[in-house]
C-alpha cells in the first residue's frame, strides 16, 4: 500500500516568487491536512482539505492557500515567498476528517523541504 | 489552542540508557498522541492513549496517561541508535491538529 507522497522533496525560491507543492494521500482517504515545521515554531497546523472543501485553517496569512482535486491530491501554494516561510511543509492523509473522531489518525508524507533566499 | 509543554527539548544518551520524555499541559485531552519523526521524514503514530492512568507498551516503549489526562510520559527502556528522533506530542482528536515543540533524542553507538 502506498503511502503519502509529496512532491517536490527539496526546492529553492527567492523571496517573492511563488511555489505550488503536491501530496498524493494514501488511496481511499479523503482528507488532506497541511503543517508548517520550522525549529523555532515546531509543527503548526495550515489547513485541511476533505471533500475539495477546506475544512479548517490554522492562523496564517492568506498568502498560503491550497486545494483538493476530485481524487484526493491536494496541492497548496505560497505566494509572494518570504525567508520566514523557509520550512518542511508536511502534508497528513486520513480516512475520516481531522477532528471527527476520538483519536485523528494522520499519516504523513516525507515532506517538502522548502528554502527562500 | 491547546497549549502542550515537552521535555526535556533535547537529550543525547548512549546506546542502553533508559530515558523519559514529559508531555504536559493544563488543558485535559479526551485522547493523547505521540509520533516519532526520524530525520528527514514526517512523524509517525506510535500509540493513542485515552483513558486516565492508561499503560500501553509497545516494546521498549512505556508510554503512560496522567490520571487527570492533562499529562503523558514516555518511558524508553535500553534506548538504541534507531530511537534516535524526534519525539512529538498532540491531543488525539483536535479539529486544528497542536503539536509539542518535541523532544529531539539522539542515541550513541
Amino acid at each position: 500500500k502506498a503511502g503519502v507522497t509529496q512532491t517536490p522533496r527539496y526546492l529553492i525560491k527567492t523571496r517573492g516568487q511563488q511555489v505550488t507543492l503536491s501530496c498524493s494521500p494514501i488511496s481511499g482517504h479523503r482528507s488532506v491536512s497541511w503543517y508548517q515545521q520550522t525549529p523555532g515554531q515546531g509543527l503548526q497546523f495550515l489547513f485541511e482539505y476533505f471533500s475539495e472543501t477546506q475544512r479548517n485553517k490554522g492562523n496564517f496569512p492568506g498568502r498560503f492557500s491550497g486545494r483538493q482535486f476530485s481524487n484526493s491530491r491536494s496541492e497548496m501554494n505560497v505566494s509572494t515567498l518570504e525567508l520566514g516561510d523557509s520550512a518542511l511543509y508536511l502534508c497528513a492523509s486520513s480516512y475520516n476528517r481531522v477532528g471527527e473522531s476520538g483519536a485523528n489518525v494522520l499519516t504523513f508524507g516525507a515532506g517538502s523541504r522548502l528554502t527562500v533566499l | 489552542t491547546q497549549l502542550l509543554e515537552q521535555s526535556p527539548q533535547f537529550l543525547s544518551i548512549q546506546e542502553g540508557e533508559n530515558l523519559t520524555v514529559y508531555c504536559n499541559s493544563s488543558s485535559v485531552f479526551s485522547s493523547l498522541q505521540w509520533y516519532r519523526q526520524e530525520p528527514g521524514e514526517g512523524p509517525v503514530l506510535l500509540v493513542t492513549v485515552v483513558t486516565g492512568g492508561e499503560v500501553k507498551k509497545l516494546k521498549r516503549l512505556t508510554f503512560q496517561f496522567g490520571d487527570a489526562r492533562k499529562d503523558s510520559s514516555l518511558h524508553i527502556t535500553a534506548a538504541q541508535p534507531g530511537d534516535t528522533g524526534l519525539y512529538l506530542c498532540a491531543p488525539g482528536g483536535s479539529y486544528i491538529p497542536t503539536f509539542g515543540r518535541g523532544t529531539s533524542l539522539i542515541v550513541h553507538p
